[in-house]
């Protein structure tokens, strides 16, 4: 069965680090792959998404993420993480976009 | 464009009580989604349409629970009776087979029962 896992339940870093959350899926073909932000008191955004072809990805928000198949793994990264980033932080993985599986999450905290 | 709107944002009931969770998909969209969020479990798929027909309602929780889309414009999700570990929030999702894969989220329905 699909699945996706986020092991960092919490991270906190300091304004202008940089920041990289990992997630980790299992299935059985090359799933898409999805990373959403969700604010407090929001629904979620996407940030990015990977269907096929270059494996690195950019998204909106200076971030960008990876896909690495021999690891099964689809990191977010951000060379410079503002303030206005705290936030959960979801990795979702889907066939043909209707069965997606979301990740428990990472919630991101940005220290001044 | 009017993203997915979802009404109401926050909703305090009494256990016994009927909920009614209301969802306008982005116009155009042919599949609608209803997630349930909670501490305990994550983000759950409960049930989604295509062309307002209902194609998984595997993540239902059960009975007391039912959804409908009557139109391509709107969709609800009941709760009956409704009972205190249904508390969550509720998100409506929707997406266009037609231009990709990509969910849009509505706001969510912050639900708290009594």
């Amino acid at each position: 069965a699909q699945s996706v896992t986020q092991p960092d339940i919490h991270i906190t870093v300091s304004e202008g680090a940089s920041l990289e959350l990992r997630c980790n899926y299992s299935y059985g073909a090359t799933p898409y792959l999805f990373w959403y932000v969700q604010s407090p008191g929001q629904g979620l955004q996407l940030l990015l998404k990977y269907f096929s072809g270059d494996t690195l990805v950019q998204g909106i928000k200076g971030f960008e993420a990876e896909f690495k198949r021999s690891q099964s793994s689809f990191n977010l990264r951000k060379p410079s993480v503002h303030w206005s980033d705290a936030a959960e932080y979801f990795c979702a993985v889907g066939l043909r976009g209707n069965d997606m599986r979301f990740g428990a999450g990472t919630r991101l905290t940005v220290k001044p | 464009d009017a993203g997915v709107i979802q009404s109401p944002r926050h909703e305090v009931t009494e256990m016994g009580q009927e909920v009614t969770l209301r969802c306008k998909p982005i116009s155009g969209h042919d599949y609608l989604f209803w997630y349930r969020q909670t501490m305990m479990r994550g983000l759950e798929l409960l049930i989604y349409f295509n062309n307002n027909v209902p194609i998984d309602d595997s993540g239902m929780p059960e009975d007391r629970f039912s959804a409908k889309m009557p139109n391509a414009s709107f969709s609800n999700l009941k709760i009956q009776p409704s009972e205190p570990r249904d508390s969550a929030v509720y998100f409506c999702a929707s997406r266009d087979s037609g231009r990709g894969d990509t969910q849009y989220f509505g706001p969510g329905t912050r639900l708290t029962v009594l």
